[in-house]
């Protein structure tokens, strides 16, 4: 079946530093979505992609969709410590309605 | 606050037992998606309803079952718990059953079965 794969697991940075996760499905995705998990919360939308080759920006976060649409990044520029915690992609699932959500990327912000 | 809720926040059972999750969407979202969430197994999708079918099935045990009912509220319910049943179990609502369509999350509810 479909399988969203995200690395790295765990990424310790100096806050001020950049971070990179990056997210690689097993098939083409019709849109990839990405979601923030903050310590003992919930899941929070951040952003969809759709078009091949699509870039998007909100403030320090950069999100790519790699041209043949099966992979996908978040980058985030001089990080702060509210930019922990855990970030999740998601594509749907060939012909169903059903998000898959890569093991996400946790994130820790050393001040 | 995404808008959706979730009852209980907390729920501890002994193995064997029968529970309710309870999930209210948004206001106008015919969607409603389970997930189960343990620490190293990420977001699993369980299922989901649209307006009160069910739409797509996730890994979801036969020992489980969900509906939704005609006020687009949702119960999941979980019987002859395990242990391994102990985990974060999140509902998600959106508007309509589209694979391009946000989810908006509950607090979820933790489930610890002793």
């Amino acid at each position: 079946g479909q399988q969203v794969m995200q690395i790295p697991q765990y990424q310790h940075v100096q806050e001020g530093e950049d971070f990179t996760t990056y997210c690689n499905s097993s098939t083409t995705l019709s849109n990839i979505q990405w979601y923030k998990q903050r310590p003992g919360g919930h899941p929070v939308f951040l952003i969809q992609l759709v078009k091949s080759g699509e870039v998007k920006k909100q403030k320090r976060l950069t999100f790519q969709f790699g041209e043949a649409k099966k992979n996908s990044s978040l980058h985030i520029t001089a990080t702060q410590t509210t930019d922990v915690g855990t970030y999740f992609c998601a594509g749907p699932r060939a012909g169903s309605y059903q998000l898959t959500f890569g093991k996400g990327t946790k994130l820790s912000v050393i001040p | 606050d995404s808008g959706v809720t979730q009852t209980p926040k907390h729920l501890i059972t002994a193995t064997g037992q029968r529970v309710t999750l309870r999930c209210s969407p948004r206001s106008g979202d015919l969607s409603v998606y389970w997930y189960q969430q343990s620490l190293d197994q990420g977001l699993q999708f369980l299922i989901q309803y649209y307006n009160g079918e069910e739409r797509a099935k996730g890994n979801i045990l036969e020992r489980f079952s969900a509906q939704q009912f005609p006020d687009l509220h949702s119960e999941l319910n979980l019987s002859s718990l395990e242990l391994g049943d102990s985990a974060l179990y999140f509902c998600a609502s959106s508007p309509l059953a589209g694979d391009a369509d946000t989810q908006y999350f509950g607090p979820g509810t933790r489930l610890t079965v002793l």
